[in-house]
């Protein structure tokens, strides 16, 4: 496989589930990251690791907990979610260099469609 | 701290026309500033970017955009838009030192035939 994969492409839970959202980049990069696409809002960053560090925690609610076991995996846990949780969940990844981070083109997985009932 | 302003939640253009999608920007430092494009169901694909290199960037499938400092602006054209652009494309822009990209809202693109 190439690029950026994402599974499950589709997810439906319950509030009191507990899931996880699996990304894995085949580009040899060194940064990844979760965004949120929710409906008629901008993308969000939710958490950026780099070199297996979190770097980036974008005042996310702690029923989301990420985990970057190694620098081609990332993991994102889900527990206790709420409805306006609802939405596109993307994963990115990139090669960061230090202090040149920002500049660097990410490369995007699928997405994950999230449904909270 | 930066932000993203794109003009124009859809825009629609006969197929053959000129494409314009507006974004504007505000940064405290110089920026890097990117166009990204989604499709239906997919990822975001990078269009192009500007890193402080020339301020006319051509990027992929016909697109240009131009840096303009004085109007904080970094608009996306095309000459003649093709039915396979139709689209979401997303402005953004981040900040060296930092890993935090900020996106705009998005243009959806319709395309007539």
């Amino acid at each position: 496989e190439t690029g950026v994969t994402q599974t499950p492409r589709h997810l439906v839970m319950g509030m009191t589930n507990k899931k996880s959202l699996k990304c894995e980049q085949h580009l040899g990069h060194n940064a990844m990251y979760w965004y949120k696409q929710s409906a008629k809002k901008p993308l969000e960053l939710m958490f950026v690791y780099s070199l297996e560090e979190r770097v980036e925690n974008n005042s996310v609610p702690s029923r989301f907990s990420p985990e970057c076991p190694n620098s081609s995996h990332l993991f994102l846990h889900l527990h206790t979610l709420q409805p306006e949780d609802s939405a596109l969940y993307l994963c990115a990844s990139s090669q960061a260099v230090r202090q040149r981070g920002a500049q660097e083109t990410q490369y995007f997985g699928p997405g994950t469609r999230l449904l909270v009932l | 701290a930066q932000s993203v302003t794109q003009l124009g939640s859809h825009v629609s253009v006969s197929e053959g026309a000129l494409v314009l999608l507006r974004c504007n920007y505000s940064s405290s430092v110089p920026p890097y500033l990117f166009w990204y494009v989604q499709y239906p169901n997919q990822g975001l694909q990078l269009l192009l970017k500007y890193t402080s290199a020339a301020t006319l960037v051509k990027g992929i499938n016909g697109f240009e955009a131009e840096f303009k400092k004085s109007e904080t602006s970094f608009h996306l054209t095309k000459p003649s838009a093709h039915m396979s652009d139709a689209a979401e494309y997303l402005c953004a822009v981040s900040a060296t030192g930092g890993f935090k990209t900020i996106f705009g809202a998005g243009t959806r693109l319709f395309v007539k035939a």
